[in-house]
């Protein structure tokens, strides 16, 4: 069963907008929450990440929140630039800390026009 | 070198052959994570090591799949007897300390393996 959840597959957004991405968990245990960033043929690089104990945090143009009653965070990219584009990942891990063992979302592939 | 090195970026195996994926974390990194991602889904965990320690195993699909870290740095993934399933990318993700720390991970650009 996917225990990381991202609903969207993909997204359209206008250049200097806000991009917001959703991601959805099933397992209570997770305790720690991170989105990745992918682009082609690249690995997946670390963007932002936010502790259970929080339910915000920002850096730069990026903002995670987290609804731990709704076991739902999301993603907030204010104003979004057409090097935004790629696919982002959530991911949860259930050890504390992000140099842990994460369960994967499927992806949402945001694009940014012009 | 500058991040996580994954050899070779591609990989063509016909079903049976055996293949062997390699994968060089930044220097003096003490955790290592080996990822299955195939089309259209997300990274999936395979393994994971402590130095040359294998804490974690419980992600490899079955007993085809072996990884190691002899000397606590390079580490290498070996799939035998290949089936069409293994077709996927192999991603190697390293941290500077052990779980929990609060380290993100670093992940390579992965290694294509296509079984035919």
């Amino acid at each position: 069963d996917q225990q990381v959840k991202q609903n969207s597959p993909s997204l359209s957004v206008q250049e200097g907008r806000i991009s917001i991405l959703n991601c959805d968990y099933t397992n209570s245990m997770f305790d720690y929450f991170l989105w990745y960033k992918k682009y082609p043929a690249e690995g997946p690089t670390f963007l932002i990440s936010i502790s259970s104990i929080k339910d915000k945090n920002e850096d730069g143009r990026f903002t995670v929140f987290l609804n731990k009653s709704a076991k739902h965070l999301s993603l907030h990219i204010v104003p979004s630039q057409p090097g935004d584009s790629a696919v982002y990942f959530c991911a949860a891990s259930a050890l504390g800390g992000t140099a842990s063992k994460l369960t994967f979302g499927t992806g949402t592939r945001l694009q940014v026009t012009l | 070198g500058a991040g996580v090195s994954q050899s070779p970026r591609y990989k063509v195996a016909k079903r049976g052959q055996d293949v062997a994926l390699r994968c060089d974390p930044i220097s003096g990194h003490v955790s290592l994570f080996w990822y299955q991602q195939a089309l259209g889904q997300g990274p999936e965990f395979l393994t994971y090591f402590q130095n040359e320690a294998q804490l974690d195993k419980s992600g490899l699909p079955s007993d085809r799949f072996f990884a190691e870290r002899p000397e606590g740095s390079v580490s290498t993934l070996k799939i035998q007897r290949t089936q069409q399933e293994d077709s996927a990318v192999y991603l190697c993700a390293s941290s500077p300390r052990g779980q929990g720390s609060g380290s993100p991970l670093h992940f390579g650009n992965g290694t294509r393996l296509t079984v035919t």
